[in-house]
């Protein structure tokens, strides 16, 4: 079946534009979450939806970035006034909610954004 | 969360078996252990889980000794295709959703 998908899968962008990035998780995946990963380091968590509700977004490093799963399905990560800082992967990944074990996170392929 | 210490870098051959051991001290007594490996320009894949002892799949053994404070991923007979960087977490069961991701053993397989 289909995985995860990201897009767009790259993404220029000058300095303090506005972009915005989606993420279709796998059907009936009750959580969906985003990650930050910057050249040569693992994936920093940013935020944790279980449907359309924002549990965490602990790990979301300014104002300027907002996410939205409004109906429980498709996401975006939206980042105002982008910076050359925020130049990164953003990984989106799901999971099926439920297990008494960890579970397992099913990543997208992630969207490389460009600030310049 | 437990925090994971694993070599940055390791090397091999074709055919050989590859151990990425990693350390976790601090482990504690609901945290499960987890493998995850990433290729370029992909987003990570999980390979395998453990809570003790022993656990094998299709990809990949996991050797948990009895104080759990370290796991050793084990791969057999590699090729070029498993060169990748690998990630080992430690998490807990009950409620953990949040994956932390340290910097991951980069593993570089030769021809």
């Amino acid at each position: 079946g289909a995985g995860v998908s990201q897009s767009p899968r790259y993404k220029v962008a000058k300095r303090g534009q506005d972009v915005a990035l989606r993420c279709d998780p796998i059907s009936g995946h009750v959580s969906l979450f985003w990650y930050q990963q910057a050249l040569g380091q693992g994936p920093e968590f940013l935020t944790y939806f279980q449907n359309e509700a924002q549990l965490d977004k602990s790990g979301l490093p300014s104002d300027r970035f907002f996410a939205e799963r409004p109906e429980g399905s498709v996401s975006t990560l939206k980042i105002q006034r982008t910076q050359q800082e925020d130049s990164a992967v953003y990984l989106c990944a799901s999971s099926i909610l439920g297990a008494s074990e960890p579970e397992t996170q099913y990543f997208g392929p992630g969207t490389r954004l460009l600030v310049l | 969360l437990a925090k994971t210490t694993q070599p940055i870098s390791m090397d091999s051959y074709e055919g050989q078996e590859v151990n990425i051991t990693c350390s976790h001290n601090n482990i504690a007594t609901n945290d499960y252990i987890t493998w995850y490996q990433q290729f370029p320009s992909q987003g990570p894949r999980f390979i395998i889980q453990g809570y003790k002892t022993k656990v094998t799949n299709e990809v990949a053994s996991l050797f948990i000794p009895a104080d759990r404070k370290s796991s050793t991923l084990s791969l057999p007979r590699v090729s070029l295709s498993d060169t990748a960087v690998y990630y080992c977490l430690v998490g807990r069961g009950d409620s953990s959703y949040k994956l932390i991701f340290g910097s991951g053993t980069r593993l570089l397989v030769r021809p």
